[in-house]
């Protein structure tokens, strides 16, 4: 069955340092992959997405993550965090074939002052 | 153009009770999907609509259901409620419900089962 691994259910991170969120997916095939945050009391916004266009992809807010097929890895990025990036962020799969979203539990990113 | 709209936002409801939860997807798209988001378990595919056929399920009993309409706004239906339906149910819509196409996620409806 397809899976996505997300490490970490909670991260800490100082404002204006790195922020790295792992995402690891399980598949034979190539994948499509998302990247989306959820504001407390919100729905899900897309911060990026994979389609197989470029290995690196840029999303909103400064983040961005690289797909490396090697590692089976979608990990995302923002080299300087705000307090406002605060929030819990989801990485999810989608493969070909109309099959749905399969999300990972959730990363939880705390933005310390 | 608007977003993904839900209604209600809230719902309290005890067990044994139905309740049913709309979703308006954004015009023009055709595909809408329904998740289900706990702490236990995270967020789950519930079913997907198409042009008002379900096209994919997920793994949950049949007390769980849906439709859509031919404006594709959808509703879905959950019979004989449980405490642990207690969740958040979120909507999404994209245009034709492709692999690679962004789904859009309307703010939920949070319901609790007492």
């Amino acid at each position: 069955a397809q899976s996505v691994t997300q490490l970490g259910s909670h991260v800490s991170v100082s404002e204006g340092a790195l922020v790295l969120l792992r995402c690891n997916y399980s598949s034979s095939v190539p994948p499509y992959l998302f990247w989306y945050v959820q504001y407390p009391n919100q729905g899900l916004q897309l911060l990026l997405k994979y389609t197989s266009a470029a290995t690196l992809v840029k999303g909103i807010n400064g983040f961005e993550a690289e797909f490396k097929k090697s590692e089976t890895s979608f990990h995302l990025t923002k080299p300087s965090a705000h307090m406002s990036d605060a929030a819990e962020y989801f990485c999810a799969v989608s493969y070909s074939g109309n099959t749905p979203l399969v999300f990972g539990k959730g990363t939880r990113l705390s933005v310390i002052a | 153009k608007a977003g993904v709209t839900q209604t209600p936002r809230y719902l309290i409801k005890t067990r044994g009770q139905q309740v049913t939860l709309s979703c308006s997807p954004i015009s023009g798209h055709r595909s809408v999907s329904w998740y289900q988001q706990t702490p236990g378990q995270g967020l789950q595919f519930l079913f997907e609509y198409f042009s008002e056929t379900q096209r994919n399920k997920g793994n949950f009993p049949g007390r769980f259901s849906g439709r859509q309409f031919s404006n594709s706004r959808s509703e879905m239906n959950v019979s004989t409620l449980e405490l642990g339906d207690s969740a958040l149910y979120l909507c999404a819509s994209s245009q034709a419900g492709l692999d690679q196409e962004t789904q859009y996620f309307g703010p939920g409806t949070r319901l609790l089962v007492l």
